[in-house]
């Protein structure tokens, strides 16, 4: 079974300033890896994933983040934000059972 | 990207009574849809996976006759909360996948808010 840990349930940060949002797995086989955002009353988008290859994967919208195997994590970061990047940002693990496990999200706040 | 729709976007019921939401992916064909509960500021929890044309599978804990879920088409999927109580109140999230398995992306519908008085 697969689990994820998402170290900081919210985050507030100045407009232009860098961010990172930690996320951290377990899981005994290997995994692909994924963030998703989530605005007010809304669906989740996917932000990045991490399939293979790389382990450096980015968005189109200037987030990154990276595979880290040895530390089991998989942090998202961005290095300057815009108060459109408020919101909610859910890392998720899929262990090749085609199920999605979900962090418990972290509240991403970014104030003027 | 491939759109979901869920349809109604919230409702507001009577304990007793059986709410359906509808989840259709509108330009692709979904072989695979699952079923997500969101409780507010916690995750989402996966309720159950449901295959085109074969029963739903459910994740332990889900009661499978208090959640009917049918994947009667490659586009439709529905889940009909029956005798609806109020701990039912949730936001329900359900994503689609086309065939391919996991090296597929799961997208997701906009969501429905469940509201049981």
């Amino acid at each position: 079974a697969q689990s994820v840990t998402q170290l900081d349930s919210q985050v507030p940060v100045f407009e232009e300033a860098p961010v990172e949002l930690r996320c951290n797995y377990s899981s005994s086989v290997s995994v692909y890896l994924f963030w998703y955002v989530q605005y007010p009353n809304q669906g989740l988008q996917l932000l990045l994933k991490y399939l293979s290859g790389s382990t450096l994967v980015e968005s189109i919208n200037g987030f990154e983040a990276e595979f880290n195997k040895s530390q089991t994590s998989f942090h998202l970061r961005k290095p300057s934000v815009h108060i459109s990047d408020t919101a909610e940002y859910f890392c998720a693990v899929e262990g090749g059972s085609e199920k999605l496990v979900f962090g418990k999200g972290t509240k991403l706040t970014v104030n003027p | 990207g491939a759109v979901v729709s869920q349809h109604p976007s919230w409702v507001i019921c009577k304990s007793g009574t059986s709410v359906k939401i509808e989840c259709r992916s509108l330009d692709f064909q979904a072989t695979t849809m699952f079923w997500y509960r969101q409780f507010p500021k916690q995750s989402l929890m996966l309720m159950a996976t449901s295959n085109e044309g074969s029963k739903a599978t459910y994740e332990q804990g889900v009661e499978k006759d208090k959640f009917l879920i049918n994947h009667a088409s490659l586009t439709l999927s529905t889940l009909t909360v029956t005798s609806a109580h109020p701990e039912d109140s949730s936001f329900y999230i359900c994503s689609a996948r086309s065939a391919g398995g996991r090296y597929n992306e799961q997208f997701f519908g906009p969501g429905t808010r469940l509201t049981v008085l």
